[in-house]
């Protein structure tokens, strides 16, 4: 089955520090790619996608691309801020399904 | 416009209690979703509801957990009786048609403690 793996956190990070969370997966098809950021009392919200691959998704200064070579789909960031505190998750769906996978969620914690 | 919400933020309540958990779709979305995701592991799918109608359940863990959305509207998840292993954070989400999750809006979740 589909399974998306995220590194272990959390991630403690000095603000303005660079970021990268990788995110790999397993599907049997060509799946769309998410990442999703839940900050403190929020609900999940859409980051970033990337349809197809070599796709790039960027979105509030954060960014990752599709690798179908890989398997991959690491977010990046080449500056954090504080606010950028949140757990982010990866995830996949696959043909338009609405029963997505998700990874586990990496918490990021920056500090001032 | 408001967003998802969702009834308790919090909950602790003992094995073999009930525990019932609320979610307000935004207005005028016809599907909604629960999910679950249990002791920071992955993010799971519980099932959809379009309108009143269970579309699929296939995510449910097993037969204590009834979800209901009478009127089409907010929708109930209750747990009777709860279990140790049930304690995690539960989601719902909703969109205005079915579709893949970039178009579905999350409420910030129920955290639910079984002691």
């Amino acid at each position: 089955g589909d399974s998306v793996t995220q590194m272990e956190g959390p991630v403690t990070l000095s603000e303005e520090a660079f970021l990268t969370i990788n995110c790999t997966y397993t599907a049997t098809g060509y799946p769309s790619l998410f990442w999703y950021v839940q900050y403190p009392g929020e609900g999940l919200q859409l980051l970033l996608k990337a349809t197809k691959a070599d796709d790039k998704g960027s979105n509030k200064g954060f960014e990752a691309t599709y690798r179908k070579e890989t398997t991959s789909f690491h977010l990046e960031k080449g500056s954090v801020q504080v606010s950028d505190s949140a757990v982010y998750f990866c995830a996949l769906s696959e043909g338009g399904s609405y029963i997505p996978t998700f990874g586990r969620g990496t918490s990021l914690i920056v500090h001032p | 416009e408001a967003g998802v919400t969702q009834f308790p933020s919090h909950s602790v309540i003992e094995k073999g209690q009930t525990v019932t958990l609320r979610c307000d779709p935004i207005s005028g979305h016809d599907n909604l979703y629960w999910y679950r995701r249990v002791m920071g592991k992955e993010i799971k799918f519980l099932l959809h509801f379009v309108k009143e109608s269970k579309q699929d359940e296939s995510g449910m863990p097993n037969n204590r957990f009834l979800a209901e959305r009478t009127g089409g509207t907010y929708s109930t998840l209750k747990v009777q009786p709860a279990e140790l292993e049930d304690s995690g954070v539960y989601f719902c989400a909703s969109s205005q048609v079915s579709s893949a999750i970039g178009t579905q809006y999350f409420g910030p979740g129920t955290r639910l403690l079984v002691l």
